[in-house]
């Protein structure tokens, strides 16, 4: 079975430009998650699209949204890029969750990560 | 909030060495807990995940187990080897409404030398 699919790979922008990443999960994964990663933040939460609908955010101002399409396939848009938007960009998909579990586990699945985008901003 | 502290790194080993690095974590409710491993230029591999208390994940030799009473997830390895040079990541997840979020430790490198 493929793995999770990033596309680009590199790109290179300038400040005040907008730009789109792709994302294609692994076939039968109905969850995509994405994630932003720099040297100064580590890795940190961006958003988590289910069915086309986005069920959890994380705290990142507005210029940043994304959507998913009916073959669970997601993209994210950076809006008038800054320079601290360079970063790695990676997302992750994972078959939804079950019910939560009686001793523990809520129902969490494990995610599988794409190789990523690398963003570069000018 | 909900969070994962990984011991600093980096951490440098010979080869064959013994490997652990600590993690302990924050949240309310019952988390399960990863190990994902990033190669340089790469994305992070699932290396290992345990879902309940004192469950062991193990995979090439690395093992971990959920301890709730101490609120860590410390990976180990009985001998390491050059290849298992990269990052480390730590990570938690809760499902609810927090599904489809990992909470990740910042991250420790391992350089291990021949």
């Amino acid at each position: 079975k493929a793995g999770v699919t990033q596309t680009p790979r590199y790109l290179i922008k300038t400040r005040g430009q907008q730009v789109t990443l792709s994302c294609s999960p692994i076939s039968g994964h109905r969850s995509v998650s994405w994630y932003q990663q720099t040297p100064g933040q580590g890795l940190q939460f961006l958003f988590e699209y289910f069915s086309e609908t986005q069920r959890n955010k994380g705290n990142f101002p507005g210029r940043f949204s994304g959507r998913q399409f009916s073959n669970s396939r997601s993209e994210m848009n950076v809006s008038t890029l800054e320079l601290g938007d360079s970063a790695l960009y990676l997302c992750a998909s994972s078959w939804p969750g079950q019910a939560p579990g009686l001793a523990g586990g809520w129902g969490t699945d494990t995610q599988y990560f794409g190789p990523g985008t690398r963003l570069t901003v000018l | 909030g909900d969070s994962v502290t990984q011991m600093e790194g980096p951490v440098t080993l010979s080869e064959e060495a013994f490997l652990t690095i600590n993690c302990t974590y924050t949240a309310t409710g019952y988390p399960s807990l990863f190990w994902y491993v990033q190669y340089p230029g790469e994305g992070l591999q699932l290396l290992l995940k345990a879902t309940k208390a004192d469950d062991k994940g193990s995979n090439k030799g690395f093992e971990a187990t959920y301890r709730k009473e101490t609120t860590s997830f410390h990976l180990e390895k009985g001998s390491v080897q050059v290849s298992d040079s990269a990052v480390y990541f730590c990570a938690l997840s809760k499902g609810g409404t927090s599904y489809g979020k990992l909470t990740f430790g910042q991250g420790t490198i391992l350089t291990v030398h021949p």
